[in-house]
């Protein structure tokens, strides 16, 4: 069954440093999202990207946080300069048309 | 404002029990609702969606989960627990309007421990 990937699984980082998380989309998908999950939180909405650009983003998702689809399979996010507070796991998700969203097994972010 | 609410942070049953996990929403506007179940260190795993017709949906591994527009609920249920559904279960909605969008909003979680 097709399914969405993510890389790292997990990473640590230095405050202020940049990190980028990737994520391959289910092939056929057109409509991509990032979320996040702060540890013994609910998962919250970050944003959303379809036909190449961003259609909708949180009040999260400043400008300290970027998304880009470089290529035809990966959809990354970066943040440019990671707070303490930006630890959190943080799941990619996709879906087709239909109505069901698809989501990675996500990536650990720990800022340090 | 649209929100969900799953008000026991924890339920617990014993096997071979029936389970009933709770989920209330506020929306404006005809909901889609869906449930997804979150097992430890791993991601989010789709169990089921309400979108029209049958308020009775039935899902993956033995669940099901009832519509009640009247009291905006979404409950998930299944006739007989595992040990194996032990996990967190989240509640989460959208707007069933067209658009590029179409974000879910989560609800708390509920942790569900089964019991040998």
């Amino acid at each position: 069954e097709p399914e969405v990937t993510q890389t790292p699984s997990h990473q640590v980082t230095q405050m202020g440093q940049e990190v980028i998380l990737r994520c391959v989309p289910i092939s056929n998908h057109l409509y991509f999202y990032w979320y996040r999950q702060i540890l013994g939180q609910k998962v919250e909405f970050l944003v959303s990207f379809y036909n190449n650009e961003i259609s909708e983003k949180s009040e999260i998702f400043d400008d300290q946080f970027s998304v880009e689809r470089p290529d035809g399979s990966n959809f990354t996010l970066k943040i440019r300069s990671t707070k303490l507070e930006d630890s959190a796991m943080y799941f990619c998700a996709s879906k087709r048309t239909t109505d069901t969203i698809y989501f990675g097994e996500g990536s650990w972010l720990t800022v340090v | 404002a649209q929100s969900v609410a799953q008000p026991e942070d924890q339920v617990n049953v014993a096997e071979g029990n029936p389970l009933t996990v709770k989920c209330t929403y506020s929306v404006s506007g005809n909901p889609y609702l869906f449930w997804y179940v979150q097992y430890p260190n791993r991601g989010l795993q789709f169990l089921l969606k309400y979108i029209t017709g049958d308020n009775l949906v039935k899902g993956s591994y033995g669940f099901e989960a009832e519509f009640n527009k009247s009291q905006t609920s979404f409950h998930l249920k299944k006739p007989s627990a595992l040990v194996s559904d032990s996990a967190l279960y989240f509640c989460a909605v959208r707007f069933a309007y067209g658009g590029a969008t179409n974000k879910l909003i989560f609800g708390t979680g509920t942790l569900l421990a089964v019991q040998p």
